[in-house]
């Protein structure tokens, strides 16, 4: 079975800064799938990042970018230039390429003006 | 083209009632998977269906169950309900043929009494 750890229940950062989300996980499996997901208050889940564990290259997405380490089992989360519309739940998650989603406890991030 | 609806968005029952959600994927996408999130937690996975099949289960009682529609439409029904059923329910669709992205709708609250 696969477990997603997030160890960090809350974090806060100033507008403007830098922050990094912190995520491992653990699994046996050699081909994978690792995600990041906001789910701000209106309760919707969107994908924010995405990561094939067979790709070295780290994702990136704009501000959004992951740091992987594959070796280490870790998938953390960096944005850079927080603004107040990043304020959410955020949610590490691990797949193998289907639909059934392993999620973490999820780190809720507050922007500072 | 409207994405992932859900409904109802709240509702409220006894111990020991039935509910049935109602999820409508996102055009195009012929897959539905549903999660349970409890207060502070992040989802976790119930069940996926396909071609009006359940394709995939999580490690849910047999009082779950689901439907998928011909139109890909989908309804997830909870028998004897108990306390610990109140959740946020969310519905997330796929497509098979594309990168099998998960897109979520806004979610079922339920609330046990």
């Amino acid at each position: 079975a696969q477990t997603v750890t997030q160890s960090q229940p809350e974090m806060s950062v100033q507008e403007a800064e830098t922050v990094t989300l912190s995520c491992t996980y653990d699994t046996s499996e050699s081909d994978y799938y690792l995600f990041w997901y906001k789910q701000p208050p209106s309760r919707q889940m969107i994908l924010v990042i995405r990561q094939e564990a067979y790709k070295q290259q780290n994702a990136t997405e704009n501000r959004f970018s992951v740091n992987f380490q594959k070796a280490a089992k870790s998938f953390s989360l960096k944005i850079s230039d927080s603004q107040l519309g990043d304020a959410a739940m955020y949610f590490c998650a691990l797949n193998f390429g289907n639909e059934k989603l392993t999620f973490g406890t999820g780190t809720r991030l507050t922007i500072i003006p | 083209d409207a994405g992932v609806t859900q409904s109802p968005t709240h509702l409220i029952k006894t111990r020991g009632q039935q509910v049935t959600l109602r999820c409508s994927p996102k055009s195009g996408h012929d897959t539905v998977s549903w999660y349970q999130q409890a207060l502070g937690q992040g989802p976790q996975f119930i069940f996926q269906y396909y071609e009006e099949e359940e394709r995939q289960r999580g490690n849910f009682p047999d009082r779950f169950s689901g439907h998928q529609f011909p139109n890909y439409s989908s309804e997830l029904n909870v028998n004897a309900l108990l306390l610990g059923d109140s959740a946020l329910y969310l519905c997330a669709s796929s497509s098979t043929g594309g990168n099998r992205e998960l897109f979520f709708g806004e979610g079922s609250r339920l609330t046990v009494l």
